[in-house]
């Protein structure tokens, strides 16, 4: 039990398809990540929310498309994707990231096969 | 920005070998936290450490920071398959986020 909980844990779809990745986390943190992780890139941070607010977006495509309701509840909406998107998304909290020693606590990840 | 790499990228071990990676940042940082991926897990959290050279241990684990806060090592004693996995080191520059390295993946032979 991490503490951040993502559901699926695998996703195979389409790249016509929409569906969305979900993550909860019951550790009181204010902030949550959404990670990408491949062969090519090992951990590459893709939005970052901070008391509900999206506070960094690194360039990712807007076939990705982040949604955060409150603080413990992160979504991930897909559609159009392409199979290079596959990979696992990791999914993370942390107290603060703006905090120095803000500790990053993940989630056991969802694989994402885009046939 | 901030960058931070790590070598080597991959390190095959006979078991009871030690093993080393190392974790070079392109900024002083504040602090620096090291995380461990076991096959098909996620990264969990190690250590952490924050003064210039300091030096930390967890059991056949020893963790050191440089004296210029640019650098790091993670070293293992005799290794087991049980240490089989991916460790990253993450530079944090005083408040901003946190940088991954690529990691570097240990691979075991028992």
């Amino acid at each position: 039990e991490t503490g951040v909980t993502q559901t699926p844990r695998h996703l195979v779809m389409g790249m016509t398809n929409k569906k969305s990745l979900k993550c909860e986390q019951h550790l009181g943190h204010n902030a949550m990540y959404w990670y990408k992780q491949s062969a090519k890139k090992p951990l590459e941070l893709m939005f970052v929310y901070n008391f509900k607010e999206q506070t960094e977006n690194n360039s990712v495509p807007s076939r990705f498309s982040p949604e955060c309701p409150n603080s413990s509840h992160l979504f991930l909406h897909l559609h159009t994707l392409q199979p290079e998107d596959s990979a696992l998304y990791l999914c993370a909290s942390s107290r603060d990231p703006g905090f120095s020693g803000n500790t990053i606590y993940f989630g056991e990840g969802s694989w994402l096969t885009v046939v | 920005g901030q960058q931070v790499m790590q070598i080597p990228q991959y390190q095959h071990v006979q078991e009871g070998e030690d093993f080393t990676t190392y974790c070079n940042s392109s900024t002083t940082l504040s602090n620096i936290q090291w995380y461990k991926q076991r096959p098909g897990g996620h990264p969990v959290f190690l250590i952490q450490l924050v003064k210039s050279g300091e030096v930390k241990k967890q059991k056949r684990l020893t963790f050191q920071f440089g004296e210029a806060k640019k650098n790091s090592s993670l070293h293992i004693t005799a290794t087991q398959t049980t240490d089989v996995g991916t460790y990253f080191c993450a530079g944090d520059n005083a408040g901003n986020m946190l940088t991954f390295g690529g990691g570097t993946r240990l691979m075991v032979k028992p």
